[in-house]
């Protein structure tokens, strides 16, 4: 099992720009969530796909969207990038209806985002 | 507004000894609680939770204790190791437990020889 899968690792944009970073969940996962952890802070939480639509949205702008496909990966897509979208970007996938009380998720690597 | 407050950004302790992380939050809707724990260049690792119908949860060398009264929990570590040195995250998932994850900042605990 090769865990939750992000990539790129590392991406370097300029001001203006647009990014699609993508991730691959845990076998078994049909829920992923994405998180953007700049420097110094905690992940905080952007928004989650499950059966290929938004479900939950955080405190982010539109030029923040994101897709899921039909095999559960997803992709996070970020539009006329800032310099204030310099961070880390992780992804984690999780189960509904795992039988769980609480909503565990498996987070991936990230993908380190640096825009010039 | 910070709902999850980790108040220490840094902690030593010294290998074998008890290493205590805290962990304050405001919204009382929350109902499960988690301890993350995070290596450089790796996503964050599930380490231990608890419900809000708890006080107190043990695996191994990691408990996590809940005071709901005072809005406060903590992780111990009993005897702490080198490879206990990592960036911990406190955490907390409202009562849908398919919502968001709400993250402090994390605390970075170091286990000196």
């Amino acid at each position: 099992d090769a865990g939750v899968t992000q990539s790129p690792t590392h991406l370097i944009k300029t001001r203006g720009q647009q990014v699609t970073l993508r991730c691959s969940p845990k076998s078994g996962h049909d829920t992923v969530s994405w998180y953007q952890q700049a420097l110094g802070q905690g992940p905080q939480f952007i928004f989650q796909y499950y059966e290929e639509e938004e479900r939950q949205r955080g405190n982010f702008p539109d030029r923040f969207s994101g897709h899921q496909f039909p095999n559960y990966s997803s992709e996070l897509n970020v539009n006329a990038l800032l310099l204030g979208d310099s961070a880390l970007y992780l992804c984690a996938s999780s189960s509904r209806g795992s039988g769980r009380g609480y909503n565990e998720q498996f987070f991936g690597p990230g993908t380190r985002l640096t825009v010039l | 507004d910070q709902q999850v407050k980790q108040n220490s950004p840094s902690l030593s302790v010294q290998e074998g000894r008890i290493s205590i992380l805290n962990c304050d939050y405001t919204n009382s809707m929350f109902d499960y609680f988690l301890w993350y724990k995070k290596y450089p260049a790796e996503g964050p690792t599930f380490l231990i939770s608890i419900s809000s119908i708890k006080d107190k949860n043990e695996d191994g060398r990691f408990t996590v204790f809940l005071n709901k009264s005072a809005k406060h929990l903590s992780l111990h570590i009993v005897p702490s190791q080198p490879g206990d040195s990592a960036v911990y995250f406190c955490a907390a998932s409202p009562m849908n437990r398919d919502d968001k994850i709400i993250f402090g900042k994390g605390t970075r605990l170091h286990i000196l020889p």
